[in-house]
């Protein structure tokens, strides 16, 4: 069975570009989370999906980032304009029963 | 609020040591205790869990128990080898039909071995 698949590993953009960065979970899992890891700090929940549905999106930082999730399957995250705070690594997670996440490589986003 | 605090790395360690890595959390309510592991290159593992005060996670020779009256969580392992060079994350949360599960972690600790 195939894992949480991200893309792309790594994306280097320029500061007030836009970047979207793509998750695949594994297959039936409903639970989505996206994460990111600023620069050695901890990493950080942004935000969780249900299905297609939002569930919790305390932790999104700012309406730079909008996150979607058409047809409860892969889900993407846009950052537009990104700035250069935005830097760091970005993690995708899916859970069936939300007992257990499973993580993807991560995305390291560079903006400069 | 809900956090985590572990301790600073790099831990660098020669072969067959013994490792802790001290974790202790600050939490409204009764968490689930976790530690994530990153190996290189890789996107972070479930290495053990707790989910009640005293219960012990174990998992590839690692263990950690939940001690509710310090609140900590540290991570050890009898005799460390090469292979467990990684950076370490605790993490807790709050799973339940009410709760957002979201995971809260730690800045992460980065352990070297050296042979």
């Amino acid at each position: 069975e195939a894992g949480v698949t991200q893309f792309p590993s790594h994306s280097v953009i320029e500061k007030g570009q836009t970047v979207t960065l793509r998750c695949d979970p594994i297959s039936g899992h409903d639970n989505l989370y996206w994460y990111r890891r600023v620069m050695g700090k901890e990493i950080k929940f942004l935000l969780h999906f249900v299905k297609e549905s939002k569930q919790d999106e305390s932790g999104m930082p700012n309406n730079r980032f909008l996150a979607e999730r058409t047809g409860g399957t892969y889900s993407t995250l846009k950052v537009q304009p990104a700035e250069l705070e935005d830097s760091g690594v970005y993690f995708c997670a899916s859970s069936q029963d939300r007992s257990r996440q499973f993580f993807g490589p991560g995305t390291r986003l560079t903006v400069l | 609020g809900n956090s985590v605090t572990q301790m600073e790395g790099p831990v660098t360690l020669s072969e067959e040591a013994f490792l802790t890595i001290n974790c202790t959390y600050t939490a409204t309510g009764y968490p689930s205790l976790f530690w994530y592991v990153q190996y290189p290159g890789e996107g972070l593992q479930l290495l053990l869990k707790a989910t009640k005060a005293d219960d012990k996670g174990s998992n590839k020779g690692f263990e950690a128990t939940y001690r509710k009256e310090t609140t900590s969580f540290h991570l050890e392992k009898g005799s460390v080898q090469v292979s467990d060079s990684a950076v370490y994350f605790c993490a807790l949360s709050f799973s339940g039909s009410y709760n957002t599960d979201k995971l809260i972690f730690g800045t992460g600790t980065r352990l070297q071995v050296f042979p």
